[in-house]
């Protein structure tokens, strides 16, 4: 089955950058979104189609995405950004996967 | 403004059969995909499935294939998901979401519902 892969855990200081990453080898072809789920909450969309972000959604978020890596930047971390981060893609049949999932502590 | 409100905690036994389910407003119910995501205690996203309510068409993802059923009344724009026979393994938090109209993300999510399965 596709996988896509997450670091398990990225761990910054604030006012720091912090980069999540997910591979996958469809990523050069299908999108992929992110989401935050913090401890408790529904998880919500903070990033789609590798770099677009949605209406509310601060401007220290952002995407990229080189080959079959695709990363999710936040710029000057804040203690609230501490959660864990999903990306989502589909495989080949168009069938929907998330990552593993990356914590991110802010220190 | 959309939502998608969810149903209540529940408390199981292994065997019980169990429906629950997730009520979306603000939106044309009919036109917009809806799918669930498991979320075992203390793990990672699981996609299962996402169902068209304007025709019922339904994607299970594999690993979920004849374990849930997934459908909804769209006279109600309800979507519901369903378990004939649950384990302990089923425990979990249940969440639905709303799949973007401009693509394959989803855009609006349930509070979810806290499923716990024990003898």
């Amino acid at each position: 089955s596709y996988e896509l892969t997450q670091p398990p855990s990225v761990s910054v200081s604030p006012g720091q950058t912090a980069r999540i990453t997910c591979s996958g080898d469809r990523l050069p072809k299908q999108y992929v979104h992110w989401y935050r789920v913090r401890p408790g909450q529904a998880p919500i969309l903070v990033i789609h189609k590798d770099t677009e972000r949605p209406s509310g959604i601060p401007e220290r978020f952002s995407g990229s995405t080189s080959g079959t890596t695709v990363t999710l930047t936040i710029s000057g971390v804040q203690a609230e950004d501490e959660a864990d981060y999903y990306c989502q893609s589909a495989d080949i049949t168009g069938l929907w996967v998330f990552g593993g999932g990356s914590k991110l502590t802010v220190l | 403004e959309v939502h998608l409100v969810q149903s209540e905690a529940e408390v199981k036994k292994p065997g019980e059969s169990l429906k629950i389910s997730c009520k979306g407003s603000g939106y044309n119910f009919t036109t917009y995909w809806i799918g669930w995501v498991r979320q075992k205690p203390g793990k990672g996203l699981e996609w299962m499935g996402i169902m068209y309510p304007g025709d019922s068409d339904i994607r299970y993802s594999p690993s979920f294939q004849g374990q849930v059923t997934i459908s909804a009344d769209k006279s109600i724009s309800i979507a519901y998901l369903q378990w004939s026979g649950l384990k302990a393994s089923d425990t979990a938090t249940y969440y639905c979401a709303r799949r973007s109209s401009e693509g394959s993300w989803l855009d609006t999510w349930g509070q979810g519902t806290l499923v716990s399965v024990s003898s």
